[in-house]
């Protein structure tokens, strides 16, 4: 199994510029996420999904939008970037939501800087 | 990745040493904790967890201890090696939460010398 991959690595955009952050995962889990990290914080949560056909709000979800179309793939759109969403993305999943037990498969991240 | 590691406190230990990392976790009516590794340029990765009816847990050279009366929790790591070199962060679940509750401490970043 890959776990949960991640493209691009690195992204460079100018304010204004939209973008996909792709997600993808080969365990068959049914909980994804997206995390964002920023130096001094805590990684903080976007958006995530239950499962194909459903998503919801995290604790910063502005500025993204998500779709779940299948149980592999979780994009993560930027439709109009702006400097404050310089960060590093984290995309994570689980077999499942409901305990809290199920841990998290985490992505090796994507870097993007907002010009 | 690199930029994790800026703004944190930082712990150094020699080689072989024994090290604590420390964690005052917000809400004490979280019952879920966890401790996550993150080394440079990769992703968080589960380390141990604990639930609120412990106060001790026992892994792989890890120990985690939980003081519900403080806040605290710790991670203890046995005989560090250099591949132990990296930011190590504390998580929480509120009671009655599920995983998109997690809350994410902000980390220590832990730097072994030869």
């Amino acid at each position: 199994n890959a776990g949960v991959t991640q493209t691009p690595k690195f992204q460079v955009l100018k304010t204004g510029q939209s973008m996909t952050l792709q997600c993808a995962q080969d365990m068959n889990h049914e909980y994804m996420s997206w995390y964002r990290q920023d130096p001094g914080m805590g990684l903080r949560l976007i958006h995530y999904s239950v499962g194909a056909g459903i998503t919801d709000q995290g604790e910063v979800p502005n500025g993204y939008n998500v779709s779940r179309s299948t149980t592999e793939d979780f994009p993560l759109r930027l439709l109009s970037a702006a400097p404050s969403q310089t960060s590093v993305y984290f995309c994570a999943s689980s077999y499942s939501h409901r305990f809290q037990t199920d841990t998290q498969y985490f992505g090796p991240g994507t870097r993007l800087t907002v010009l | 990745g690199e930029s994790v590691g800026l703004h944190l406190p930082t712990l150094s230990v020699q080689e072989g040493d024994n090290s604590i990392i420390n964690c005052a976790y917000s809400n004490s009516a979280s019952d879920y904790f966890i401790w996550y590794k993150q080394e440079s340029g990769k992703g968080p990765q589960f380390i141990i967890d604990i639930r609120s009816n412990m106060d001790k847990r026992q892994g792989q050279r890890v120990t985690v201890l939980l003081n519900k009366t403080v806040k605290h929790l710790s991670l203890q790591i046995a005989a560090t090696q250099p591949g132990d070199s990296a930011v190590y962060f504390c998580a929480e679940i509120p009671f009655g939460g599920a995983t998109n509750k997690l809350i994410f401490g902000t980390g220590t970043l832990l730097a072994v010398q030869p």
